[in-house]
């Protein structure tokens, strides 16, 4: 069946340096967006994508589409203490709606 | 503010003991979602209501149930929680076309089973 994977599963950091969150899918999607859950929190959108190829940006974030539009990316420049969370991709294939595995982000003051 | 809105925050029920969990949107959408996240887990859909259609997900068990009395308001029942069901349950809504598929989450309901 559909999946939607995601890496790295955990990613710890020293604020100031770089991130980068990879998402896979098995299939093509339509759309792909991005949401971040806080530790204790609920899911909050981010962003979402929908063109082959599709770059779009947001202050520190940039988001990336893959040209098949089966894969994404998420980084982050100069992490903050603010960064950390869980990164969620998510997208529909098909008449189905997928959340990816999820990367957690720990920014090491 | 339009929200989500998830009552109670912190449910407790008994092995066994049906219990039901309530959303309700003042953002007037037409889908409204039902997801269970487990601990270092992503969300995992339920099942989603399109206006009145209810879609459910091949793998969801029979012990979930939901209802949609109004735009408004979905709930979810558990006919029979079991210690494997203590869970986040997550109600999110979106509305179809315009911003696309983005969707909203409500806060959450912590489920204990004892």
């Amino acid at each position: 069946g559909q999946q939607v994977m995601q890496i790295p599963q955990y990613q710890h950091v020293q604020e100031g340096e770089d991130f980068t969150t990879y998402c896979n899918s098995s299939t093509t999607l339509s759309n792909i967006q991005w949401y971040k859950q806080r530790p204790g929190g609920h899911p909050v959108f981010l962003i979402q994508l929908v063109k082959s190829g599709e770059v779009k940006k947001q202050k520190r974030l940039t988001f990336q589409f893959g040209e098949a539009k089966k894969n994404s990316s998420l980084h982050i420049t100069a992490t903050q203490t603010t960064d950390v969370g869980t990164y969620f991709c998510a997208g529909r294939g098909g008449n189905q709606f997928y959340f990816g595995t999820g990367t957690s982000l720990t920014v090491i003051p | 503010d339009a929200m989500v809105i998830q009552n109670p925050r912190y449910q407790v029920t008994q092995f066994g003991k049906p219990v039901t969990l309530s959303c309700s949107q003042t953002l007037n959408h037409n889908v409204m979602y039902w997801y269970q996240q487990k601990s270092s887990q992503a969300p995992k859909l339920l099942f989603h209501y399109y206006d009145k259609d209810f879609n459910n997900e091949a793998d969801t068990p029979d012990n979930f149930q939901s209802r949609r009395p109004n735009t408004s308001f979905c709930f979810l029942d558990i006919r029979s929680p079991g210690l494997g069901d203590a869970a986040m349950y997550l109600c999110a809504t979106s509305r179809v076309g315009g911003a696309g598929e983005t969707q909203y989450f409500g806060p959450g309901t912590r489920l204990l089973v004892l």
